[in-house]
């Protein structure tokens, strides 16, 4: 994988549903992956920021995983709310420069309520 | 704590003319970024400084576009002319050295 890759591109779920998001990154010369989360009009937001192979983070209803040995990461939501619905971003530093994140497309969550 | 300021917010232009952006880092931060980000995409570094100094530019399309981070605190991000395939968000974002980057709100410019 040479690039950040991010699936599914949208998604829409009932109010209640959990749901989950893929981000593909290259595994070679990993530093850090981020998660972020950007709602219409704001500013994104920085959700985890993820170093260690294995690692598990949770915030409220939301979590995620990594994977630096195969290069992906997942973001869960459990019990989806209306006010969950933005674009949620990955963005993998490392490469030549750890200063520099490299973001996938994004996926768009839509949860109707 | 105040976080990273973008102004203006909105900009509609028309094709040819100048346009800047400015932004204001979070106190302290000595790391700016300015990204690119086009429909349907994820944001893309243009530039980042470490306080005054440009330490990546190799994605600023310099025929056009020109920024400068003076003091090594605000910044302004500069297109000259514009062209209607420049319409996008432009995203500033500051960190403490390469450790959590914050962004502001974003600038939207609209090109016609």
């Amino acid at each position: 994988i040479l690039n950040v890759e991010q699936s599914p591109q949208s998604l829409h779920v009932q109010e209640g549903d959990s749901t989950n998001f893929t981000c593909s990154f290259p595994s070679s010369n990993f530093y850090a992956l981020h998660w972020y989360r950007w709602e219409t009009a704001k500013s994104p937001e920085a959700l985890f920021v993820m170093t260690l192979n294995g690692d598990e983070k949770k915030k409220g209803r939301i979590s995620a995983t990594l994977n630096t040995k195969e290069g992906y990461s997942y973001l869960y939501i459990k019990g989806s709310q209306p006010e969950d619905s933005a674009t949620y971003l990955c963005a993998s530093a490392g490469g030549t420069s750890y200063g520099k994140l490299t973001f996938g497309q994004g996926t768009i969550l839509t949860v109707h309520p | 704590e105040a976080g990273v300021v973008q102004s203006p917010r909105y900009k509609i232009i028309e094709k040819k003319q100048p346009v800047a952006f400015w932004c204001n880092p979070i106190s302290g931060h000595n790391t700016l970024y300015w990204y690119l980000q086009n429909l349907g995409q994820g944001p893309e570094l243009l530039i980042r400084y470490e306080n005054e100094e440009a330490v990546d530019d190799s994605q600023l399309p310099k025929d056009r576009f020109s920024a400068e981070r003076l003091k090594g605190v605000d910044s302004t991000l500069k297109i000259q002319p514009a062209e209607l395939g420049d319409s996008a968000v432009y995203l500033c974002a500051s960190s403490l050295l390469y450790n959590e980057q914050f962004f502001g709100p974003g600038t939207r410019l609209t090109v016609l």
